[in-house]
């Protein structure tokens, strides 16, 4: 089975810096997709970044980004000038790939973010 | 993202009543999940669809029933509801072409059972 660890229940910094949510998860699988979803206080999920864990390239989305290291098992999301609204829980999460079919996403613990004015 | 709408978007409800959630989407997705939130716990899938009249059990199962008899429309039942019920409920459902992988989410109900 799948899991997925974020080991910073809580983050804060000011506005404009850069800061970086950790994430690692573990798995038997070769090829699969890691996301990281957003949730402000509207509690909307909102989809931040995707990676395909076959891509060597990390993604990157305007001022998100992710450190994809696969050997290690870890997904970073980089928060470069930081913005008011940015204030939310994210969370890290793991899907497999599947050909054709449902496939479920696991989920860590999240990481609260505030960012200081 | 996906069109998804979820109904009621607040509910209090008292132990052993029955509950009906609705998950409602605009965008002919074939996958459709619920999961549900709580603390320390991130999201957790309850049951999911793989198509009309097509459903299968999630991680956290028990308790719950689901049905699926349009691909707009997926329903989540608490056949009788428990205070280890309260929590937030979110539906899913997953993209198409090229981005077929990602689910986008329902804005979530919060159900609290007394």
């Amino acid at each position: 089975a799948q899991t997925v660890t974020q080991s910073q229940p809580e983050m804060s910094v000011q506005e404009a810096e850069t800061v970086t949510l950790s994430c690692t998860y573990d798995t038997s699988e070769s090829n699969y997709y890691l996301f990281w979803y957003k949730q402000p206080p509207s509690r909307q999920m909102i989809l931040v970044i995707r990676q395909e864990a076959y891509k060597q390239q990390n993604a990157t989305e305007n001022r998100f980004s992710v450190n994809f290291q696969k050997a290690a098992k870890s997904f970073s999301l980089k928060i470069s000038d930081s913005q008011l609204g940015d204030t939310a829980m994210y969370f890290c999460a793991f899907m497999k790939h599947g050909i054709q079919g449902a496939q479920k996403l696991v989920f860590g613990q999240g990481t609260r973010l505030t960012i200081n004015p | 993202d996906a069109g998804i709408t979820q109904s009621p978007r607040h509910k209090v409800t008292e132990t052993g009543t029955p509950v009906t959630l609705r998950c409602h989407q605009t965008e002919n997705h074939r996958y459709m999940y619920w999961y549900r939130q709580d603390p320390g716990h991130g999201l957790r899938l309850i049951h999911y669809s793989y198509g009309v009249k097509d459903t299968d059990k999630g991680e956290v199962s028990d308790g719950y029933s689901v049905s699926r008899s349009k691909t707009e429309d997926f329903l989540l039942t608490l056949e009788s509801a428990t205070s280890s019920q309260t929590s937030v409920y979110f539906c899913a459902s997953q993209g198409s072409a090229p981005f077929a992988e990602t689910q986008y989410f329902g804005p979530g109900t919060r159900l609290l059972v007394l």
